[in-house]
């Protein structure tokens, strides 16, 4: 099993433009997140997604969307990128509530 | 909100020795549950204990314990016999039990292991 694959891993991006960091679990995981790391910040959570077709907003959502139309992908999408939005950013599915996430790699992500 | 503090941004060890990284929450519910997540330099997060709030005995995978107080808020790891491959930052994290599975982190700590 791959686990959870994340693409890029690193991406610099100029400020408005827009791009899709892409998510894929082949564990059949239900649950599913998106997270930002910033410098002494910890993780703070974008979107989440309790199962395919049902996604809501997290701690830090504006300027960020999400889709989740099958089990196994959840692409998070840059609207139009701002300096801000430059942070390390990680995906992560769960089996079920109360489970321990596993996460991706991550994608380092610089706007400039 | 519920929140989650890490107050030692750093801490160290000597090889062998035992460490001990703390952690409290803030919460006004009855049922969560607690984690440990460590992230070495790779940039990987991994898994390394997980509590049920509702379970009064403290979780333990192989050298690693924690402490559970669930009236005092507060959710201790300890490291024992330290190795060198334990160096990295270490987050606690809340989830409420019907939240989603949403996790709320602390900012970290960053352990050094020293030879």
């Amino acid at each position: 099993n791959a686990g959870v694959t994340q693409t890029p891993k690193f991406q610099v991006l100029k400020t408005g433009q827009s791009m899709t960091l892409q998510c894929a679990q082949d564990m059949n995981h239900e649950y599913m997140s998106w997270y930002r790391q910033d410098p002494g910040m910890g993780l703070r959570l974008i979107h989440y997604s309790v199962g395919a077709g049902i996604t809501d907003q997290g701690e830090v959502p504006n300027g960020y969307n999400v889709s989740r139309s099958t089990t196994e992908d959840f692409p998070l999408r840059l609207l139009s990128a701002a300096p801000s939005q430059t942070s390390v950013y990680f995906c992560a599915s769960s089996p079920r509530q109360g489970s321990g996430y596993t996460f991706g790699s991550g994608t380092r992500l610089t706007v400039v | 909100a519920q929140t989650v503090t890490q107050s030692q941004p750093e801490m160290s060890v000597q090889e062998a020795e035992t460490v001990t990284l703390s952690c409290t929450y803030d919460t006004s519910e009855s049922d969560y549950y607690l984690f440990w997540y460590k992230q070495p330099p790779s940039r990987q997060m991994i898994l390394v204990i997980r509590q049920e709030a509702y379970k009064q005995q403290n979780a333990t995978e192989n050298r690693f314990s924690v402490n559970f107080q669930k009236a005092a808020k507060s959710f201790s790891l300890k490291i024992s016999d330290s190795q060198l491959g334990d160096a990295a930052m270490y987050f606690c994290a809340y989830m409420r039990e019907t939240s989603g599975s949403r996790l709320t982190f602390g900012e970290g700590t960053q352990l050094t292991v020293n030879p």
